[in-house]
């Protein structure tokens, strides 16, 4: 059963990068990872997903190594608006009856 | 309207008090999961519907906690003599459904906000 753990909270600057890990030691072969983000009184929003080495999309980077034990969140020059918890999510699908599991979500603060 | 809605927004009821929770996901999902959320706490799993296959309940706290989906669309969660510790945002969240990683992106409702007495 996949163990996850990520920061619990991070400050940081607008315009700065964000950099946000996760460790998941005991990833299985088909599971892969996702990252939602979640604003006060909102659920959940998918922001990016991937399975090995670097994902890029409009709004945030991926980075997996090659024993994926570990993945990193990169927000690129995050500005007020990102302030917001972030989980990672490892699994598979569940529709073949394996087990999704979350981060306990890391607290990102942008300071102006 | 096309996202995942759920209803009520919030719900205030007296300890021992049954209550129903709505989730309406979004059209042509066949997957459909709940979530409780404590205040201040991540996520926790409380059941998934993949079509017509029997739910996964595994993740139900205790038995006063039971979750129905009609149709393969919408999906009430009841809780029956609500206790104090009952009290959280409930989460529900609709994916396409499939073995594919997009197929298992999960869209989530604003949740609905329990408040027991």
């Amino acid at each position: 059963l996949a163990k996850i753990t990520q920061p619990i909270s991070m400050d940081s600057y607008e315009g700065q990068e964000v950099n946000i890990t996760c460790s998941h030691n005991n990833i299985a072969t088909n599971d892969y990872i996702t990252w939602y983000q979640q604003f006060p009184s909102q659920g959940p929003r998918f922001i990016i997903q991937g399975y090995k080495t670097k994902v890029t999309n409009e709004v945030a980077s991926l980075f997996i190594p090659a024993d994926r034990k570990s993945s990193t969140l990169s927000l690129p020059r995050v500005s007020l608006s990102d302030t917001a918890v972030y989980y990672c999510l490892v699994g598979a699908s569940k529709a073949a009856g394996n087990k999704l599991t979350f981060g306990g979500g890391t607290r990102v603060l942008v300071k102006p | 309207g096309a996202g995942v809605s759920q209803s009520p927004s919030n719900k205030v009821t007296e300890k021992g008090k049954d209550v129903e929770l709505r989730c309406d996901p979004i059209s042509g999902h066949t997957a459909l999961y709940w979530y409780r959320q404590s205040l201040g706490q991540g996520l926790e799993f409380l059941i998934y519907f993949q079509g017509n296959s029997a739910p996964d309940k595994s993740g139900l706290p205790s038995d006063r906690f039971s979750a129905e989906r009609t149709g393969g669309s919408v999906s009430t969660l009841t809780i029956q003599r609500t206790q104090q510790e009952d009290s959280a945002v409930y989460l529900c969240a609709s994916s396409l459904g499939g073995l594919a990683p997009t197929k298992n992106i999960q869209y989530f409702g604003a949740g609905t906000r329990l408040s027991v007495l």
